[in-house]
């Protein structure tokens, strides 16, 4: 069966420090992988999508990147963050061409 | 691109009746309807979807249902419980599309 897994599951960081979100999907092969941010209290944001190895799509223009190294590897990094930078943020994957999306258990990212 | 809108914002029911949560889209192109509970903290799950050849769908307590002409969805949640109290994520993507569309999100309190 397929599993998503992200960590860390809450990180506090400093303003102007550096980030590296990971998710790994096991299981499946060339899955679509996305990572979303949730503010409090708010909405599902779409930052980033890859559809293979290399290929990613930015929705929304930040101090974000992502990258997809390998087939079912996807990170979130920052190179300075910002107070604006915290959120929820959620990793997940879906099976190319159908179905729902299968959520990670999210990292809870403050920045102080 | 495609506009999800979801209403109402909050809802709070007394346990044992039911809720409705409705949704409107924008892109006709959508053919691919999922809703998502999110509990406190937690990541958000898949609880039903509706495909646009199918009016109605049910899965013991939850139904959706799904008017294509006035491009709108809904979902329904009869004999509510407490364990039912979350955020409830209506999405619309096209099947093989690389993203879904998120409506803004419902907080239901199913009140004892």
């Amino acid at each position: 069966s397929q599993t998503i897994h992200q960590w860390p599951a809450t990180l506090v960081q400093p303003v102007g420090s550096p980030l590296s979100l990971e998710c790994t999907v096991e299981g499946t092969s060339n899955p679509n992988l996305y990572w979303y941010r949730q503010a409090a209290g708010r909405g599902l944001q779409l930052l980033f999508y890859s559809v293979g190895i290399g290929q990613i799509s930015s929705e929304v223009p930040q101090n974000l990147s992502a990258s997809r190294p390998q087939d079912r590897q996807f990170i979130l990094s920052s190179k300075k963050l910002l107070l604006s930078d915290s959120g929820f943020y959620l990793c997940a994957w879906r099976p190319t061409g159908a179905g729902g999306y299968t959520f990670g258990s999210g990292t809870r990212l403050t920045v102080v | 691109g495609e506009n999800v809108e979801q209403h109402p914002s909050t809802l709070s029911v007394q346990e044992g009746d039911s809720a409705v949560i409705k949704c409107t889209y924008s892109d006709s192109a959508s053919n691919y309807f999922p809703w998502y509970k999110q509990e406190l903290g937690k990541r958000p799950q898949l609880i039903i979807d509706i495909r646009s050849n199918v009016g109605e769908k049910k899965d013991q307590r939850i139904a959706v249902t799904l008017n294509k002409t006035a491009k709108h969805f809904s979902l329904h949640i009869t004999e509510t419980q407490p364990e039912d109290s979350a955020v409830y994520f209506c999405a619309a993507s096209i099947s093989a599309g690389n993203q879904f569309y998120f409506g803004t999100g419902t907080s239901l309190t199913v009140i004892p």
